[in-house]
């Protein structure tokens, strides 16, 4: 357990309007990830941060920002939801020190965009 | 472009054979390779890795064997149980430098017991 959580878990917005998704976690990591998973596209990397401050784009980034004011906390902001980011978002962390650099997943939040 | 396949969308086992689940990449910079399960309605959970100085990597009834030449990775389940059921990914990452991973579409493995 990595001790990351994600909030809210389950949430209906309308298109068009802004929402925002935290992912908390309590064990100091430096790299935190937002990933969004889909079917048929498995899970892609949306953006990533590397430190406080420090963040960079994945593969899937329009439409998404993302902020780190702490270690903690991960946020990722849809600046106007449309219906095709209503996906399953993960946070993730990489706990670091050396192989086998495996990444640790919070439990998922369910977007739906109406 | 997809940079990390799984061509089998699903798989069926009974219980008890082997489960093979595989990977293909087209990056040569990969050389890091790891699994994850997934149950429905929770995150992902690592479940086995490997690194490109190893062509396998055992873990209980986990192995992972590695075919550089072929980019290719396979994970194998051995005995598989009905508890297995889940989607499996597999991941690769470029280590040197930005701790980025590519996932795969996913297979989702069924044990029939």
């Amino acid at each position: 357990d990595a001790g990351i959580t994600q909030s809210p878990r389950h949430k209906v917005t309308e298109t068009g309007t802004p929402v925002t998704l935290r992912c908390h976690q309590t064990e100091n990591h430096r790299y935190m990830y937002w990933y969004r998973q889909d079917p048929g596209h498995g899970l892609r990397l949306i953006h990533y941060s590397y430190g406080v401050k420090d963040t960079d784009k994945g593969e899937v980034s329009d439409g998404y920002s993302v902020s780190r004011s702490k270690t903690e906390d991960f946020l990722l902001t849809l600046e106007s939801a449309t219906s095709s980011q209503t996906s399953v978002y993960f946070c993730a962390i990489t706990a670091q020190g050396g192989p086998p650099y495996e990444q640790y997943f919070g439990p998922g939040t369910r977007l739906t965009v109406t | 472009d997809q940079q990390v396949k799984q061509n089998s969308p699903s798989l069926s086992v009974q219980e008890g054979r082997i489960s093979i689940l595989n990977c293909d990449y087209t990056n040569s910079m990969f050389d890091y390779f790891l699994w994850y399960k997934k149950y429905p309605a929770e995150g992902p959970t690592f479940l086995i890795s490997i690194s490109s100085i190893k062509d396998k990597n055992e873990d209980g009834r986990f192995t992972v064997f590695l075919n550089k030449s072929a980019k290719h990775l396979s994970l194998h389940i051995v005995p598989s149980q009905p508890g297995d059921s889940a989607v499996y990914f597999c991941a690769a990452s470029a280590t040197s430098g930005t701790y980025k991973y590519i996932f795969g579409t996913g297979t989702r493995l069924k044990v029939l017991a």
